[in-house]
C-alpha cells in the first residue's frame, strides 16, 4: 500500500523569502515521487519528480525537492518566492510494481504576501 | 506537442442523466487515468487504461464506468448522475510504469 501525507494544508510566505512544502510517504516499494502544481481551474503541471537517480532534484520555476529514504520524506522547496506561485500544490507517490495509480496528498495550499 | 485534450470542458446536467467526457493523450502515451477532484475529497482515483485494458480502478460505484480506444484515446461514463458527482474530472497520460503524468485541463461536471 502507498499513501503520501502533506503535512501544511496552507503556507503563507512573503514574496522574496524561501518557500518549503512538506511531504511525507509511504510505500511498499520503491517509490516513484512527484510534486504537481494546480494554479486555479487549470489541470496539473509536474513540478519536479524522483524515480531513484540523484535524491536532490531539480524542477522547473527555480523548485527542488530533496527524497530522504531515512525520513521517508520528500519536501518541496524554493529559495525565493514569487508571487506567481500562488497555487495548491500536491505531493504524489506512485509505486514501481506496475501499478500506474497516482496516490495524491491533499493539496498545499501556498499563499504569497506581496 | 500536443497536450492531453478533454472535452467538454464544462457540462451541465439534471440528477439522473447519463454523462460521457473524452479524454485524448498526448501522441505515443498509451496510459490514460481519470480522477475525480472535488473540494472535500481532493483528488481520487478512478481507473487506468493501458493498451485498452483497464488495469486499476478507484473506489467508485459501478455508475463510473471508462473505456480506451486502439487509439489511446479514452472515455469515461457515469450513468444515473447524482449531486454529489458534480467534480472536476482530471485525464492523465503518461507512456507508462515510472513516467511521469500529463493531465488535460480537466470536464467541470456541475449536476443539478
Amino acid at each position: 500500500a502507498q499513501s503520501v501525507t502533506q503535512l501544511d494544508s496552507h503556507v503563507s510566505v512573503s514574496e522574496g523569502t524561501p518557500v518549503l512544502l512538506r511531504c511525507n510517504y509511504s510505500s511498499s516499494y520503491s517509490p516513484s515521487l512527484f510534486w504537481y502544481v494546480q494554479h486555479p481551474n487549470k489541470g496539473l503541471q509536474l513540478l519536479l519528480k524522483y524515480t531513484s537517480a540523484a535524491t536532490l532534484v531539480k524542477g522547473i520555476n527555480g523548485f527542488e525537492a530533496e527524497f530522504k529514504k531515512s525520513e521517508t520524506s520528500f519536501h518541496l522547496t524554493k529559495p525565493s518566492a514569487h508571487m506567481s506561485d500562488a497555487a495548491e500544490y500536491f505531493c504524489v507517490v506512485s509505486d514501481l510494481r506496475g501499478n500506474e495509480k497516482l496516490t495524491f496528498g491533499t493539496g498545499t495550499r501556498l499563499t504569497i504576501i506581496p | 506537442k500536443a497536450g492531453v485534450t478533454q472535452t467538454p470542458r464544462y457540462l451541465i446536467k439534471t440528477r439522473g442523466q447519463q454523462v460521457t467526457l473524452s479524454c485524448s493523450p498526448i501522441s505515443g502515451h498509451r496510459s490514460v487515468s481519470w480522477y475525480q477532484q472535488t473540494p472535500g475529497q481532493g483528488l481520487q482515483f478512478l481507473f487506468e487504461y493501458f493498451s485498452e485494458t483497464q488495469r486499476n480502478k478507484g473506489n467508485f460505484p459501478g455508475r463510473f464506468s471508462g473505456r480506451q480506444f486502439s487509439n489511446s484515446r479514452s472515455e469515461m461514463n457515469v450513468s444515473t448522475l447524482e449531486l454529489g458527482d458534480s467534480a472536476l474530472y482530471l485525464c492523465a497520460s503518461s507512456f507508462g510504469l515510472g513516467y511521469e503524468a500529463f493531465f488535460g485541463q480537466g470536464t467541470r461536471l456541475t449536476v443539478v
